[in-house]
């Protein structure tokens, strides 16, 4: 089975400034999805970005990137120019693509608590 | 509708009691999915269907819960003889494809909060 590790429970960054976020994952699979979801104090769920892992190239949306380290299984989460909406719970998931029922569920990892600093 | 619905919103019950949840998902989805939050955890997958059919029951955490989506649109979560240890986020998702697929993304609702005294 997948486990997704987020060793940061908590997180803080001054409002413009950068930060990253950490994620690693355990799996003998070589192609699967890696996902970054966002979850305001609203508690939506609102996904910010997503990476498959045949692709090399780190996904990149707007403010938000990811480095993927495939042979290290790590997938950290980068913000710049944080901004005050910015601050939530951040988890990274993992979703596999081999077939079978660990193909339709996510795996989570705990969260990170991001706290933005005005 | 425009995205995922769920409700109630929230829900107060003694141990002990039947409770069941609704999620009405985005509706061309075909896929559905239910995940039970607990408090400073992340999501724990608990089923899915597609369309009517529920493959996977496995992450169901005992017998006590059940799920059903009769006509491959809304679906219910009930929680049969409530225990506090069942006071969670449960959250319901729905995806457009029959999932599995690579580019196939779900859409997650606000939750319904359960609390059981």
């Amino acid at each position: 089975a997948q486990t997704v590790t987020q060793s940061q429970p908590e997180m803080s960054v001054q409002e413009a400034e950068t930060v990253t976020l950490s994620c690693t994952y355990d799996t003998s699979e070589s192609d699967y999805y890696l996902f970054w979801y966002k979850q305001p104090p609203s508690r939506q769920m609102i996904l910010v970005i997503r990476q498959e892992a045949y692709k090399q190239q780190n996904a990149t949306e707007n403010r938000f990137s990811v480095n993927f380290q495939k042979a290290a299984k790590s997938f950290s989460l980068k913000i710049s120019d944080s901004q005050l909406g910015d601050a939530a719970m951040y988890f990274c998931a993992y979703r596999s693509v081999a077939g079978g029922a660990g193909s339709y569920q996510l795996t989570f990892g705990k969260g990170t608590k991001l706290s933005v600093i005005p | 509708g425009a995205g995922v619905s769920q409700s109630p919103r929230y829900k107060v019950t003694k141990r002990g009691q039947d409770v069941t949840l609704r999620c009405d998902p985005i509706s061309s989805h075909a896929t559905l999915y239910w995940y039970q939050q607990a408090l400073g955890q992340g999501p724990e997958f608990l089923t899915y269907f597609n369309y009517e059919a529920q493959p996977d029951k496995s992450g169901l955490p005992s017998d006590r819960f059940s799920a059903e989506r009769p006509e491959g649109s809304i679906s219910t979560l009930t929680i049969q003889r409530t225990e506090q240890r069942d006071s969670a986020m449960y959250r319901c998702a729905s995806s457009l494809g029959r999932g599995g697929s690579k580019r196939d993304e779900q859409f997650f609702g606000p939750g319904t909060r359960l609390t059981v005294l």
